[in-house]
């Protein structure tokens, strides 16, 4: 088994641009596709990235994702950012045996 | 219009049971996974585990297996979440969410909200 990390908050003024991180713990982070997911408050979570840095259709051009091996971490980025992204943020990814792994999530603000 | 409809809030005793539901409809439910996920008050997400609706294939999070139980039934288009004794640890918001072929959730139920308090 391992963890992915992420940061415990992040701030950004409309406009901006903010980027959470999700660092994997142990293996390599291009081995299992990372997913990222919103989760406004009182509202279901809903898919932003799969695959890595795919949008689903409907999901704004503002979000984005990569992968970085060197610091076997995936990001998310959002820019321009809104009122609107105030949320919790969680990456998410696979382990041995089709088990799914959730990051401890990021909540954003907009200050 | 995909739609997952899970059942309503509970409230329990400690070492009650309880069984949660979660209805598909406006697609193929037996062609999906359909994988529960719980969010601790305060905390984060957490994946309990993920059934296949066709064949009942199913796989637990290490840290729920022998703690619930995931089924489902083709016939209702169906998945349910079970416990035989709960405890107070096990409050918290219980979403189901759909997955093309175990890969990402790409539409999710409301939630129910699981209240364990003496």
């Amino acid at each position: 088994n391992y963890a992915l990390t992420q940061p415990h908050s992040v701030s950004g003024s409309p406009g901006q641009t903010v980027t959470i991180s999700c660092t994997r713990s142990s293996g390599s982070i291009a081995s299992n596709f990372v997913q990222w997911y919103q989760q406004r408050p009182g509202s279901s979570p809903r898919n932003l990235i799969y695959e890595d840095d795919q949008r689903p259709s409907g999901v704004p051009d503002r979000f984005s994702a990569s992968i970085d091996g060197s610091s076997n971490s995936a990001s998310l980025t959002i820019s321009g950012l809104k009122t609107e992204d105030e949320a919790d943020y969680y990456c998410q990814s696979y382990d041995s045996g089709s088990l799914w792994i959730f990051g401890g999530g990021t909540r954003l603000t907009v200050l | 219009e995909v739609q997952l409809v899970q059942s309503g809030a509970e409230v329990k005793k400690p070492g009650e049971s309880l069984k949660i539901s979660c209805q598909g409809s406006g697609y193929d439910f037996t062609n999906y996974w359909i994988a529960w996920v719980r969010l601790l008050p305060g905390e984060g997400l957490e994946w309990l585990g993920i059934i296949y609706p066709g064949d009942s294939d199913t796989k637990y999070s290490p840290s729920f297996r022998g703690q619930v139980t995931i089924s489902a039934d083709k016939s209702t288009s169906s998945a349910y979440l079970q416990w035989i004794s709960l405890k107070a640890s096990d409050t918290a918001v219980y979403y189901c969410a759909r997955s093309l072929g175990g890969g990402y959730l790409d539409f999710w139920g409301q939630g129910t909200l699981v209240t364990v308090s003496s």
